[in-house]
């Protein structure tokens, strides 16, 4: 099926510990996303990537570090995590520039750090 | 950047009434696209509706449609014969460039 996929879909793991999440997408798109939805509900960007370059970074404390292999692949790595991270993080793709292209999500990996 | 508003926090209807979500934001920009998303307690997030902003005629899909306003900066959803599965948060993003810059959603219940 043509999605996009991200793995793993649960995290649990201790304050500290360094931790990735790993994102593919097979829709061909150009464009790739990381989005962090907090406890409120709040969804928040945090990189966009395109062609594996990267065009956003928010205000994103330097423990995440964004990889983009190729243009399907977006990886999120986070060193030292904190009670703070935990969150959902949406992986997300589009084809990119002109803004009329919806966002396609994957499902979510719920990062929980104890 | 934009800024996006919603101003329901959360909204209850009944199954078969309608019901009016509403959003507005600001831009500066002249063209762009907006969006409405909805998040179901799966945690999908799933396209619901999409918007031309240079477009007068507002988008209807199936039970969904908008109501845009472009000099009012206004972008609301309209949910009619509601039905029990559209419980789920719901979120209105303008786009323009790269990024989709979400607002804090509305929580929708769906009672029979």
């Amino acid at each position: 099926d043509t999605a996009v996929s991200q793995t793993p879909k649960y995290l649990v793991t201790q304050m500290g510990n360094d931790k990735s999440i790993k994102c593919e997408q097979n829709l061909g798109h150009d464009t790739m996303y990381w989005y962090k939805q907090d406890s409120k509900k709040f969804l928040k960007i945090m990189f966009s990537y395109n062609n594996k370059e990267l065009i956003i970074n928010e205000t994103v404390p330097n423990r995440f570090s964004p990889k983009s292999p190729d243009k399907a692949h977006l990886n999120l790595h986070i060193n030292s995590l904190e009670l703070g991270d935990s969150a959902v993080y949406f992986c997300a793709s589009n084809e990119g520039g002109g803004g009329n292209s919806p966002l396609h999500f994957g499902n979510g990996t719920r990062l929980t750090v104890t | 950047a934009q800024t996006v508003t919603q101003s329901q926090p959360e909204m209850s209807v009944q199954e078969a009434e309608t019901v009016t979500l509403s959003c507005t934001y600001d831009t500066s920009e002249n063209n762009y696209y907006l969006f409405w998303y909805k998040q179901p307690p799966s945690r999908q997030m799933i396209l619901v509706i999409r918007q031309e902003a240079y477009k007068q005629q507002n988008a209807t899909e199936n039970r969904f449609s908008v109501n845009f306003q472009k000099a009012a900066k206004s972008f609301s959803l309209k949910i009619s014969d509601s039905q029990l599965g559209d419980t789920a948060m719901y979120f209105c993003a303008p786009n323009s460039g790269y990024a989709l810059n979400f607002g804090k959603g509305t929580s929708l219940l769906v009672t029979p």
